[in-house]
């Protein structure tokens, strides 16, 4: 069972560039999240579905854009990657009634 | 004010030493309270969780929450330096609204 998963693992991008940052879970869980870690800042939500079809905006959706393939497949698109965007994303998903979030390994982005 | 606020520390104890971890928040509305922990390069994991008001314990560890005050607690008895990671609270309200509030997470060492 390898739950929550992420690809790439790191990554460097010049200004400028476009990446799309991939998120699969197989624990049929209908939510999934995609969140930003900053030293300093703590966990931000960027981008979440509560379900398959639908996405809705977090607290710094500006710069990114999502797409939720199917059930399990949930990326993240940055269109022109920005300095700023320098971060550690987490990808996570959560059965319908729970509080619990899943976490993937995270992927570390630097944009230079 | 952020609704959830957390000391980041750092902390740092000897082994054995009783471990008290804390957040306060401001939406009177949170009513599911969490624990995660963070190990360093890696996703969050859940440790522990409490509905609503009260104590629950988990072998070494022992999350309060006191509504009336808007103040959680995590205690972690005869810490092991295996403990040594960032512990993050985080809360919801009741319902549908699968979002999460994070605090900024406390980072703790503890030193053989």
């Amino acid at each position: 069972n390898a739950g929550v998963t992420q690809t790439p693992k790191f990554q460097v991008l010049k200004t400028g560039q476009s990446m799309t940052l991939q998120c699969a879970q197989d624990m049929n869980h209908n939510s999934m999240y995609w969140y930003r870690q900053d030293p300093g800042m703590g966990l931000r939500l960027i981008y979440y579905s509560a379900s398959e079809g639908t996405t809705d905006k977090g607290e710094v959706p500006n710069g990114y854009n999502v797409s939720r393939l199917n059930k399990r497949e949930f990326s993240l698109r940055l269109e022109s990657a920005a300095p700023s965007q320098t971060s550690v994303y987490f990808c996570a998903s959560s059965a319908d009634s729970l509080y619990e979030q899943y976490f993937g390994p995270g992927t570390r982005l630097t944009v230079t | 004010q952020k609704e959830v606020e957390q000391d980041p520390g750092p902390l740092s104890v000897p082994e054995g030493a009783i471990v008290s971890l804390n957040c306060t928040y401001s939406n009177s509305a949170f009513q599911y309270f969490m624990w995660y922990r963070q190990y360093s390069r890696k996703g969050p994991e859940l440790l522990m969780y409490t509905y609503s008001s009260g104590n629950k314990e988990d072998g070494r560890f022992t999350a309060q929450v006191d509504k009336s005050s808007k103040y959680i607690s995590l205690f972690i008895r005869d810490s092991q330096p295996s403990d040594s990671a960032t512990y993050l609270c985080a809360m919801r309200g009741a319902g549908n609204n699968r979002k999460l509030i994070w605090g900024l997470g406390t980072s703790l060492a503890v030193n053989p």
